[in-house]
């Protein structure tokens, strides 16, 4: 069965500090893995999307990696600020799947203190 | 670029009661998703369309959702008659086409059944 698995499941950080969000997934075999951050209220917006032959990938202060052999992924915050207080998901999609079927992790909640 | 647009963003009804969520996606998007977000998980996918026609309805809980897309533009999920596990975030996103596309999603509306 396709699972996504993420932790660990909430986390709080303090404003400055950095943090690293892991995904597991037991997808095989997968075209992409994705990041998105989920603010309170709001849809998931893409963070970072790495395909299967990608290990790493940033965007600002978000640094992805993935590890194909171990089907493992991580999402690195930088120097968190309050605004990074949001739900992190780890989403991986499937190759062989007709149309793009997304394969959702729980998500892991993060809170930055000032 | 307008983002994926979507109403109510809230709905209180009583369970047996009927209600309708509209989605407008981004302009230009062929394909239409509706995802079901229950509290402290990520969210299903109910239903894909592409253009007006349905590419994926396997999760969708037939016997009281329903969905359509009749100009392969905007789209409305309905539930008749709602249930108390029904109580969830329903995310509406939109792609430019399939497999390795970003999904934009929606806002959401945050539906709770009493």
């Amino acid at each position: 069965k396709n699972q996504v698995e993420q932790s660990p499941q909430s986390l709080i950080i303090l404003e400055g500090k950095n943090c690293t969000l892991q995904c597991n997934y037991t997808v095989s075999p997968f075209s992409n893995l994705r990041w998105y951050k989920q603010d309170t209220g709001r849809g998931p917006v893409s963070l970072t999307i790495m395909t299967f032959s990608e290990n790493t990938k940033s965007n600002g202060r978000y640094t992805a990696t993935l590890d194909a052999d171990t089907k493992q992924s991580s999402l690195h915050i930088t120097a968190s600020q309050l605004s990074d207080s949001a739900s992190y998901i780890c989403v991986v999609t499937p190759s062989g799947e007709y149309g793009n079927k997304l394969v959702f992790g729980a998500g892991t909640i993060l809170r930055v203190k000032s | 670029e307008a983002g994926v647009a979507q109403s109510p963003r809230y709905k209180i009804i009583e369970k047996r009661q009927s209600v309708a969520f509209w989605c407008n996606p981004i302009s230009g998007h062929a394909t239409l998703y509706w995802y079901q977000q229950i509290l402290g998980q990520g969210p299903k996918l109910l239903i894909q369309f592409q253009n007006n026609g349905v590419v994926d309805d396997s999760q969708l809980p037939k016997d009281r959702f329903s969905a359509e897309r009749l100009k392969g533009v905007d789209s409305t999920l309905k539930i008749q008659p709602a249930k108390l596990e029904d109580s969830a975030v329903y995310l509406c996103a939109s792609s430019l086409g399939t497999g390795v596309v970003e999904q934009f999603f929606g806002p959401g509306t945050r539906l709770t059944v009493l």
